[in-house]
């Protein structure tokens, strides 16, 4: 069974740019998975960023930015806020009417 | 503005049964894909089933496939997950969603279910 793989942690300085990436433990992710992506805080619903690869949400701001980098989908975050910490999920559909989330990245930023 | 409220959850035993809702607003319900989505407190996302607009067709997570059954009212506006030989490993917070492009693009609060004995 096809794993959705994603960093388990990563640590931005504030102001600075992250990418994060969204991958497969086999294959490589195209815009055919279209990718998409979530922001989760402790107790909150998970917030979307990014829907269909690379468009944002409704009121996301424009420092998050979706993409394909090499084999993988990417969520790059530019000018790192405090309130950019926590979980971030990538979801990929996998045909057939089935999608499979990643196990999240913890984004810390300090 | 989109609104989605689950409802329906709750403590039940192992073996049980129970029905979650998901009630919509502020979109035109009847034309968009429908998702249930379950996170363990602690734990990441993990999809369970979608429903087509029109309710034509069903997928459904391995995990759940045979014991759960996602349907929707369009009349009422309402999504529902029909669960039954419930588990413990299926506690978990329950979140309904919106697909928009085979993204989920609107979320609910989600509802809280415990299978425990």
């Amino acid at each position: 069974q096809t794993v959705v793989t994603q960093e388990p942690s990563f640590s931005v300085s504030p102001g600075g740019t992250v990418t994060l990436t969204c991958g497969l433990s086999s294959g490589s992710v195209a815009t055919t998975y279209y990718p998409s992506w979530y922001h989760q805080t402790p107790g909150q619903a998970p917030r979307t960023l990014i829907y269909n690869t690379n468009t944002r949400s409704s009121g996301v701001p424009d420092r998050f930015s979706g993409s394909i980098l090499g084999n993988k989908a990417a969520l790059t975050i530019t000018g790192a806020q405090a309130d950019d910490e926590s979980d971030y999920y990538c979801v990929l559909y996998m045909g057939s009417g089935i999608w499979v989330f990643g196990g999240g990245t913890k984004l810390t930023v300090l | 503005e989109v609104q989605l409220v689950e409802s329906g959850g709750g403590l039940v035993q192992p073996g049980g049964s129970l029905r979650l809702s998901c009630a919509a607003s502020g979109f035109t319900f009847s034309t968009y894909w429908m998702h249930w989505v379950r996170q363990v407190p602690g734990k990441g996302l993990v999809w369970v089933s979608r429903i087509r607009a029109d309710g034509s067709s069903t997928t459904y997570a391995d995990s759940v496939k045979g014991r759960f059954t996602i349907s929707r009212d369009n009349a009422k506006n309402t999504l529902y997950l029909q669960m039954n030989s419930l588990r413990a490993e299926d506690t978990a917070v329950y979140y309904c969603a919106r697909d928009v492009q085979y993204g989920l693009a609107d979320w609910g609060r989600g509802t809280l279910v415990t299978v425990s004995s």
